[in-house]
C-alpha cells in the first residue's frame, strides 16, 4: 500500500495567514492527489482533485501542487470558516490511502 | 442537491453482523461508483469498499476482505454494507461516498453522508 505523510500535523495560525501543508507519498503517484477539508462532527469535504483542479464551491484562496511524491496544499489569506483538519488521499493504486491530517488551529 | 444518508449503525458484539444502508437521493445514483469510508481517531480515514456503477464489479481493503460486501440496489438508489464477524477494530464511524473522476484525473470522493457509527464492544 502506498504510504501518505503529512507535514505538519498540527498549526496555529491567525486569520488572513498564508498556511502551506505539504504531502509526501511512499512512492511516485503522478498528480493522482486529492486535498479534502473536515470540521469536528462532519463529514470530509472534497477541496481539490487531480492535484490541483479546484472542486466547484471551492474559494479561490485553496490552490494545489506538485507530482510524484511531493504535493502542498496553500490557503492563501486563511479565514475563520477554513480552521479545520485537512486529509491529502492518493488515487494512483488500490487500496487509496489518507495522510494522517493537519489540523489548523486558530493562534 | 446530491445527499446521501447512511443507517443501520450501531452496538454490536465481536463476531456479530451488521447491514449498514445509503439512500441516495438528488443524482443518477446508477451512474456512479459507490464506496465506504471509515474513520477512526486512531487510525484516520481508511477506504473499505467500492463498487462499480453496475455493481458487477466490488473492491476491497485488505482488512475487510471475506468478512464485508457492498452490494447496491439501483431501483432504490441504496448502496449497502454487509458486515460479518466484526472485530473491535472495526469501531468506526462509516461513510458511504460517490466515486467520481476518471481515468486520466484519477478518482475522488466528491460526495459524503454524514456517517454512521459502528461500535464493537462486549
Amino acid at each position: 500500500d502506498i504510504q501518505m505523510t503529512q507535514s505538519p500535523s498540527s498549526l496555529s495560525a491567525s486569520v488572513g495567514d498564508r498556511v502551506t501543508i505539504t504531502c509526501r507519498a511512499s512512492q511516485s503517484i503522478s498528480t493522482y492527489l486529492n486535498w479534502y477539508q473536515q470540521k469536528p462532527g462532519k463529514a470530509p469535504k472534497l477541496l481539490i482533485y487531480a492535484t490541483s483542479n479546484l472542486q466547484s464551491g471551492v474559494p479561490s484562496t485553496f490552490s494545489g501542487s506538485g507530482s510524484g511524491t511531493d504535493f502542498t496544499l496553500t490557503i492563501s489569506g486563511l479565514q475563520p470558516e477554513d480552521f479545520a483538519t485537512y486529509y491529502c488521499q492518493q488515487s494512483y493504486n488500490t487500496p487509496v490511502t489518507f495522510g494522517g491530517g493537519t489540523k489548523v488551529e486558530i493562534k | 442537491d446530491v445527499q446521501l444518508v447512511e443507517s443501520g449503525g450501531d452496538l454490536v458484539q465481536p463476531g456479530g453482523s451488521l447491514r449498514l444502508s445509503c439512500a441516495a437521493s438528488g443524482l443518477t445514483f446508477s451512474s456512479y461508483a459507490m464506496s465506504w469510508v471509515r474513520q477512526t481517531p486512531g487510525k484516520g480515514l481508511e477506504w473499505v469498499s467500492t463498487i462499480t456503477d453496475r455493481g458487477d464489479n466490488t473492491y476491497y481493503a485488505d482488512s475487510v476482505q471475506g468478512r464485508f460486501t457492498i452490494s447496491r440496489d439501483n431501483s432504490k438508489n441504496t448502496l449497502f454494507l454487509q458486515m460479518n464477524s466484526l472485530r473491535a477494530e472495526d469501531t468506526a464511524v462509516y461513510y458511504c461516498a460517490r466515486r467520481s473522476g476518471s481515468y486520466l484525473l484519477g478518482y475522488f470522493f466528491d460526495y459524503w453522508g454524514q456517517g454512521t457509527l459502528v461500535t464493537v464492544s462486549s
